[in-house]
């Protein structure tokens, strides 16, 4: 099945600084990579996602990147603020023509914004 | 609107207890997803449904029981918990089961004593 390694797992930056965040996944079938940010107490809410027909997507200060080659996609945080703060999960799937769907998450990273 | 709801927001039972959680949403979503997530941990698949009807069941204990009377509403129906059954427990939808984004609740937080 599917693998997904997330890194770092801890991720501390100052407010106006750039964070990455960074997932390898194992399955080349593999199309769909969202990403989630979950705040303390709050589910999961999806926050960007790309599909392997592009390489790169964007939504004011967050970007995602794709690399199918060498099965790798980032997320991009730009000009972070305090309320960046939260835990980050990226995800994979693929569509395997049937009725079997399923998200495999990164373990997640805790991204702390210091004021 | 992409809101799901889940109620109760918490909840404490006993191992010999029966309880339910509950979970709706109004998006038209067909695909509705029940999701078991521990502390520092990501989310658990454990059941989905597709238009009303049990797709996945990711192997869970008998303990625990979905139910989707109709395409809004998706039910978790719990009996005879372990206390390691306390967690997160996470409801979400998407338009139709496959690719396509999934909007999660705010989940209940079970402890079972």
């Amino acid at each position: 099945g599917e693998n997904v390694e997330q890194h770092p797992s801890t991720l501390s930056v100052q407010e106006g600084d750039s964070a990455v965040i960074k997932c390898t996944y194992s399955d080349s079938a593999s199309n769909y990579f969202p990403w989630y940010k979950q705040e303390l107490g709050k589910g999961p809410q999806l926050i960007i996602d790309i599909r392997s027909n592009v390489g790169e997507k964007k939504d004011q200060r967050i970007a995602v990147t794709l690399n199918k080659t060498a099965k790798h996609f980032s997320l991009h945080i730009t000009e972070t603020q305090p309320e960046d703060s939260a835990v980050y999960f990226c995800a994979a799937s693929r569509d395997s023509g049937g009725s079997n769907y399923k998200l495999t998450f990164g373990k997640g990273t805790l991204l702390t914004v210091n004021p | 609107d992409t809101e799901v709801t889940q109620t109760p927001k918490h909840l404490v039972m006993g191992m010999t207890n029966k309880k339910s959680l509950k979970c709706e949403q109004h998006m038209g979503h067909r695909a509705m997803y029940w999701y078991k997530q521990k502390a520092k941990k990501p989310p658990e698949l454990m059941f989905v449904y597709s238009y009303e009807k049990l797709s996945i069941n990711e192997s869970v204990p008998s303990r625990f029981s979905p139910e989707c009377p109709n395409s809004s509403l998706l039910n978790l129906h719990l009996h005879a918990l372990q206390p390691e059954d306390s967690a997160l427990y996470l409801c979400a939808s998407s338009l139709r089961e496959g690719h396509y984004e999934q909007y999660f609740g705010p989940g209940t937080r079970l402890t079972v004593t």
